[in-house]
């Protein structure tokens, strides 16, 4: 089936707007995850999820930052008064099962949020 | 703290040579080791993976080492090729665990 999606693509907004991001994860997994990525760093956890278990929100950076999933579907990143520090690629993934040594994470292509 | 990192933040490499790709990590908890690729505008995608019970693993043109003695891990490529151009990241984590850490990456540039 598809792969990971993530909607918008691109996100221009200006300092102080509330952001809003999409990721539809492959059908089936009960495991999801944001990262950050600042430009020519590594990815950063944020948030994950595993199917009604409450989410694993340690790697929000402030109460700025929220999420929400679905059941075992879609889930939103919330930026709300967005800063320029939160210019960043925001990634999501997906996996069939949360831990384990072959759950493979599936990346979606990511959303590059500009904050100007 | 943990922390996974690499060794050179750039690697330029003639076509058709081998490439090495270095990372070293500090949780001597971790046991399980992922590299990932990452093209330009696309998110990271899953090269190989290795358990800490092994010290080599190979796929297709790929070759992982890990020495768990000095808590390092190399990618090996064979035969690089121009598509192999893009940002190579090293994860870890424990196998019981969903959290990967990554390192900040090496960008590969193939030379034609």
């Amino acid at each position: 089936g598809a792969g990971v999606s993530q909607s918008p693509s691109n996100k221009v907004t200006e300092k102080g707007k509330d952001v809003e991001l999409r990721c539809d994860p492959i059908s089936g997994h009960t495991a999801l995850y944001w990262y950050r990525q600042r430009l020519g760093q590594g990815l950063e956890f944020l948030i994950y999820f595993q199917g009604n278990s409450a989410p694993d929100k340690s790697g929000l950076p402030s109460d700025r930052f929220s999420a929400e999933r679905t059941g075992e579907s879609v889930s939103t990143l919330t930026i709300q008064r967005t800063q320029q520090e939160d210019s960043a690629v925001y990634l999501c993934a997906s996996s069939f099962l949360g831990g384990g040594s072959s759950n493979e994470q599936f990346f979606g292509p990511g959303t590059r949020l500009t904050v100007l | 703290g943990e922390s996974v990192g690499l060794h050179l933040p750039t690697l330029s490499v003639q076509e058709g040579d081998n490439s090495i790709i270095n990372c070293a990590y500090s949780n001597s908890a971790s046991d399980y080791f992922i590299w990932y690729k990452q093209e330009s505008g696309k998110g990271p995608q899953f090269i190989i993976d290795i358990r800490s019970n092994m010290d080599k693993r190979q796929g297709q043109r790929v070759t992982v080492l890990l020495n768990k003695t000095v808590k390092h891990l190399s990618l090996q490529i064979a035969a690089t090729q121009p598509g192999d151009s893009a940002v190579y990241f090293c994860a870890e984590r424990r196998s019981n665990d969903y959290k990967l850490s990554f390192g900040a990456g090496t960008t590969v540039t193939v030379r034609a």
